[in-house]
């Protein structure tokens, strides 16, 4: 594998589920980001962690929950969404926290029904 | 408000002709600039990048300019491409500070 990359590519969930994305990046980068983007709308930065510690929440509700284990790996813990949280949910990483040229996973459309 | 705008969601061209894809910004601290190409289904690719220090950077058939006084910034290719069509994002930084991103302008380029 090479780049970034993101499981699963699609997800359907009801509100009620609990379900986690998973990111890795295979290009030894020391910093990872969640962003979410909406219909018609730009990318909205969720969550920025650099070597595994999380030093941004960009107001994200508490139903989105990140986890960063290692320096290559990035989750993002799903419970009780809500419909208006359907969106592409993409995984960058970047060698320096907000240096350099951010990196993008395929992302996972999520439909919460 | 929108600190970064695309203002043309789409824009046709027919290829070996040119594309000229442009943004606005409002924040003259911004020194980072950059474009991403996002094809369907794939996460946005980088592509091409400019300093605040410079006013245009060239790779192949992308160009980017940066007018700093009007602080916009575009994205030439020439000659466009079938493969070119896509969803162009710019995307902009202060300095240690987060990327934001424009809405996007979708490329379509006809044979």
């Amino acid at each position: 594998e090479t780049g970034v990359t993101q499981t699963p590519r699609h997800l359907v969930m009801g509100m009620t589920n609990k379900k986690s994305l998973k990111c890795e990046q295979h290009l030894g980068h020391n910093a990872m980001y969640w962003y979410k983007q909406s219909a018609k709308k730009p990318l909205e930065l969720m969550f920025v962690y650099s070597l595994e510690e999380r030093v941004e929440n960009n107001s994200v509700p508490s139903r989105f929950s990140p986890e960063c284990p290692n320096s290559s790996h990035l989750f993002l813990h799903l419970h009780t969404l809500q419909p208006e949280d359907s969106a592409l949910y993409l995984c960058a990483s970047s060698q320096g926290v907000r240096r350099g040229t951010q990196y993008f996973g395929p992302g996972t459309r999520l439909t919460v029904l | 408000d929108q600190q970064v705008k695309q203002n043309s969601p789409s824009l046709s061209v027919q290829e070996g002709r040119i594309s000229i894809l442009n943004c606005d910004y409002t924040n003259s601290m911004f020194d980072y600039f950059l474009w991403y190409k996002k094809y369907p289904a794939e996460g946005p690719t980088f592509l091409i990048s400019i300093s605040s220090i410079k006013d245009k950077n060239e790779d192949g058939r992308f160009t980017v300019f940066l007018n700093k006084s009007a602080k916009h910034l575009s994205l030439h290719i020439v000659p466009s491409q079938p493969g070119d069509s896509a969803v162009y994002f710019c995307a902009v930084r202060l300095v240690g500070g987060n990327l934001i991103f424009g809405k996007g302008t979708k490329l379509s380029v006809k044979p």
